[in-house]
């Protein structure tokens, strides 16, 4: 089972302010993909990063692939109040697990006005 | 875009009862659904996976006789709280796939509370 690092668990942000939020693992992944979470919803897909290295963007949102495909970044540019929620990133599993998306363990974001 | 639509979104119900929840694929062929669980404040744990027409492999830890699943059509899967107690209030989540690659789509969840 593929492990995924996510930090911080907590952020609480002035409007305005930038940040980033980090997803690592001892593995590599074939993809992986970032989602956002409200309260009382279910997630919802952000990206889905595929290549080694790769950039994408979604309006004041970054995300970025590593070169080795182990880890991945979601960067927000001047953060406003309706950024606010959990942002989970997961990853499909291989082998016996194939299929399987694993979440890593969620960064919960408060942007405050 | 592909829909899943969970009902229902909320439930209380009594010690003792069993809850119903279902997942319905609206727009496409769900080969394989998934349910999680998700305390406050936490990521989403994966229960069990679900195949069409076959029994639901449970994750280490899951009572299977307590999380019953049911996945009769390639556009519904139910899971069946049996006998439920205070501890199994929380947050399920499904999730369907068709098997297109990196296509994942949730539900929206059902908080179940148990008094």
């Amino acid at each position: 089972t593929q492990l995924l690092e996510q930090s911080p668990q907590f952020l609480s942000i002035q409007e305005g302010e930038n940040l980033t939020v980090y997803c690592n693992s001892s593995s590599v992944f074939s993809s992986l993909q970032w989602y956002r979470q409200e309260p009382g919803e279910g997630p919802v897909l952000l990206v889905t990063v595929v290549t080694g290295g790769e950039v994408k963007k979604l309006k004041r949102l970054t995300f970025q692939f590593g070169d080795a495909r182990k880890d991945s970044s979601l960067h927000i540019t001047a953060a406003q109040p309706g950024d606010t929620g959990l942002y989970l990133c997961a990853a499909p599993g291989g082998g016996t697990s194939y299929g399987k998306l694993t979440f890593g363990q969620g960064t919960i974001l408060t942007v405050h006005p | 875009g592909a829909v899943v639509s969970q009902h229902p979104s909320w439930v209380i119900c009594k010690s003792g009862t069993s809850v119903k929840i279902e997942c319905r694929s609206l727009d496409f062929q769900a080969t394989t659904m998934f349910w999680y669980r998700q305390f406050p404040k936490q990521s989403l744990m994966l229960m069990a996976t679900s195949n069409e027409g076959s029994k639901a492999t449970y994750e280490q830890g899951v009572e299977k006789d307590k999380f019953l699943i049911n996945h009769a059509s390639l556009t519904l899967s139910t899971l069946t709280v049996t006998s439920a107690h205070p501890e199994d209030s929380s947050f399920y989540i499904c999730s369907a796939t068709s098997g297109r690659p990196y296509g994942y789509t949730f539900g929206s969840g059902t908080r179940l509370t148990v008094v």
